[in-house]
């Protein structure tokens, strides 16, 4: 089955600690995408990649870093200079073609990171 | 200002009733309006889209889009309580969607 997969889908950190958070695609998308979720806020994107190697910052990008070294993942880390991270982060990716031009993207099941 | 603006809600209504979801956009500029249902503690998933304006329909759901109003609104007929979700406008702005915080919804049986 294609799909996007994320993990782990809980996870802890102490303060001042970095941790990686995994988004793997086996749907041969070139773009892909990191957005953070908190309550009452929508959808913010931290960072998106389009094509492998390259990677742009995006609204909420500070405290974040991510890697495109191969087509199917995209990690991303949390830093520890990221003030306020505990949230639920999502990754997605989107199809080329008409779907693409359109806007849509799959998602996957999500992160939720809980800073203690 | 923020570019797609939602009331979070939430909005409960009985079993079988017409539900009606709506947003509004400041960027003339936008084209392709979408609408993602997300149930909870999971990932979104696209409902459906339209191009500029006009009405989509697909079942029990109808998307609109009024660009004169910069107004998208999301119609639910016979809802379920299996629809009770929270709905996320949003809009395509180049490479990138801009949503709206999200509408959650409640069907009572």
């Amino acid at each position: 089955d294609g799909g996007i997969t994320q993990s782990p889908k809980y996870l802890f950190r102490k303060e001042g600690q970095n941790v990686t958070l995994s988004c793997e695609q086996n749907l041969n998308h070139d773009a892909m995408y990191w957005y953070r979720q908190d309550p009452g806020q929508g959808l913010r994107l931290i960072y998106y990649s389009q094509i492998v190697n390259d990677f742009q910052k995006g609204d909420i990008a500070e405290g974040y870093s991510v890697s495109r070294e191969k087509k199917e993942s995209f990690p991303l880390t949390v830093t520890s200079a990221q003030k306020n991270p505990t949230a639920f982060y999502l990754c997605a990716s989107r199809p080329p073609g008409l779907a693409g031009t359109v806007g849509e993207q799959f998602f996957g099941p999500g992160t939720r990171l809980t800073v203690l | 200002q923020k570019e797609v603006e939602q009331d979070p809600g939430p909005l409960s209504v009985p079993e079988g009733a017409i539900v009606s979801l709506n947003c509004t956009y400041s960027n003339s500029a936008f084209q392709y309006f979408m609408w993602y249902r997300q149930y909870s503690r999971k990932g979104p998933e696209l409902l459906m889209y339209t191009y500029s304006s006009g009405n989509k329909e697909d079942g029990r759901f109808t998307a609109q889009v009024d660009k004169s109003s910069k107004y998208i609104s999301l119609f639910i007929r016979d809802s379920q309580p299996s629809d009770s979700a929270t709905y996320l406008c949003a809009s395509r702005s180049s490479y990138k969607l801009i949503f709206g915080s999200g509408t959650r919804l409640l069907v009572r049986p």
